[in-house]
């Protein structure tokens, strides 16, 4: 299943709502996880089920959609949250990611 | 907490296998709902999912790598592993075992080169 995220690159200012879709090239139902990953580290899971926020992650990250169409949104943006993230399914194998959306602070 | 590190060669040289292990602390390999995964990111590139493994079942691997790769969890050491064969430049990466997609290694970049 191809996973396709949009933008590949957004620079947004610290405040600001940020929103990245993802498109999945098959429904997945929503067996989709979103990871963040800063510059030189592992990723780390913030919402899985397409929803669902992990413990300890902040709420101004949210997840929605089902099928093949998955939106993630940063409601409030924080210079922290700088770096890369990523879509990935966990409906069929092989899993696959999302090429991956570069979030920069204006 | 569960936490994950990587141990193996930084350098490989062409067709040779790569051996990489996990190393679990903070909870037990056999005694969880956790599957085990290996998953790599080459330099500047995105993510890769190589396969997995659960303790008790067998393992599923990403057809990409057809016949290269081995997945195996030693219960008595609290580790997995993973083998890839014919290593080629296409596989410099940084390699991370991964439990359940939630707890991550800190990652162990293994270049391929002569």
């Amino acid at each position: 299943i191809q996973m396709t995220q949009s933008p590949s690159s957004l620079s947004a200012s610290v405040g600001d709502r940020v929103t990245i879709t993802c498109r999945a090239s098959q429904a997945i139902n929503t067996y989709l996880n979103w990871f963040h990953q800063k510059a030189g580290k592992a990723p780390k899971l913030l919402i899985n089920d397409a929803s669902i926020l992990e413990a300890g992650v902040p709420s101004r990250f949210s997840g929605s959609g089902s099928g093949t169409y998955f939106t993630f949104t940063i409601s409030s943006l924080q210079p922290e949250d700088l770096g890369t993230y990523y879509c990935q399914q966990d409906d069929t194998l092989p899993w696959t990611f999302g090429q991956g959306t570069r979030v920069e602070i204006k | 907490q569960m936490q994950l590190q990587e141990s193996g060669p930084g350098l490989v040289k062409p067709s040779e296998t790569l051996t990489l292990t996990c190393n679990v602390s903070g909870g037990s390999i056999d005694g969880s709902t956790n599957y085990w995964a290996w998953i790599r990111q080459p330099p500047g590139k995105g993510l890769e999912w190589l396969g997995s493994i659960y303790y008790s079942g067998s393992p599923y691997y990403n057809p990409s790598l057809k016949s290269r790769i081995t997945i195996s969890v030693d219960t008595s050491k609290n580790q997995f592993s993973l083998s890839l064969t014919s290593m080629t430049a296409t596989d410099t990466a940084v390699y991370y075992c991964v439990a359940s997609e939630r707890f991550w290694g800190q990652g162990t970049l293994v270049t391929v080169s002569s």
